[in-house]
């Protein structure tokens, strides 16, 4: 099992559509959670860091449940631009604090 | 241009010889990090230095792999005798390891390709 499972997609929706990506870790004392974007053949930028508490950067929320040790990715009124690769990332302390990744959701937002 | 910067941004060469690549981080930034991507997947832990100390090695990472952060600053991944299977993106990111927050920046990458 991999430390970091997310639906690999593709999602195709169209725009202005909502779409939510949720990501599983399996390391319990992971403790730093993020969403970072990918385009195609470029590097990964970060998106945003969740926080326990959830948290919403415009037209994105996060949202973080440690008790079923999973994260999702909300994004609401998809744009053409939102097409990407989502990645989810997380550290753990007793992981020598390296930020593992997911393999990526593939978003195909459509006119 | 202060962002993690990657040299070279391709590289193709011959089955058996050795590359080296090389990563500068952000100048703040105590961590340093090498990724290996593949096309659809996501990147793969390789190595990461704190300052100059190399803290984590993957199991990836076979003896053909070394990589040096010789005074801190900017790092070094060398590939001996390339495999074809060693093609990929190898990506570098820099965070500063301090009490709020560990986000990592990444370089643009350097794609080798072994032929």
């Amino acid at each position: 099992r991999k430390e970091v499972e997310q639906d690999p997609g593709p999602f195709n929706v169209p725009e202005g559509a909502t779409v939510a990506f949720n990501c599983t870790y399996s390391n319990s004392a992971s403790q730093s959670f993020f969403w970072y974007r990918q385009d195609c053949r470029k590097e990964p930028k970060l998106l945003m860091s969740v926080y326990s508490s959830g948290n919403e950067d415009g037209r994105f929320t996060a949202q973080l449940n440690r008790a079923s040790q999973y994260i999702s990715l909300l994004i609401r009124d998809s744009k053409l631009s939102d097409s990407a690769t989502y990645l989810c990332v997380v550290t753990s302390h007793n992981a020598g604090n390296m930020l593992t990744f997911g393999g990526g959701t593939r978003l195909m937002v459509k006119p | 241009d202060t962002g993690v910067s990657q040299n070279p941004r391709h590289k193709i060469t011959k089955r058996g010889q050795n590359v080296t690549f090389r990563c500068d981080p952000i100048s703040e930034h105590n961590r340093l990090y090498w990724y290996r991507q593949t096309l659809g997947q996501g990147p793969e832990f390789l190595t990461y230095f704190q300052n100059e100390a190399q803290l984590e090695k993957s199991r990836l990472l076979s003896d053909r792999f070394s990589a040096e952060r010789p005074k801190g600053s900017f790092s070094t991944l060398e590939i001996q005798r390339t495999e074809q299977g060693d093609s990929a993106m190898y990506l570098c990111a820099s965070s500063f390891a301090g009490t709020v927050g560990t986000e990592a920046f990444f370089g643009q990458g350097t794609r080798l390709t072994v032929v």
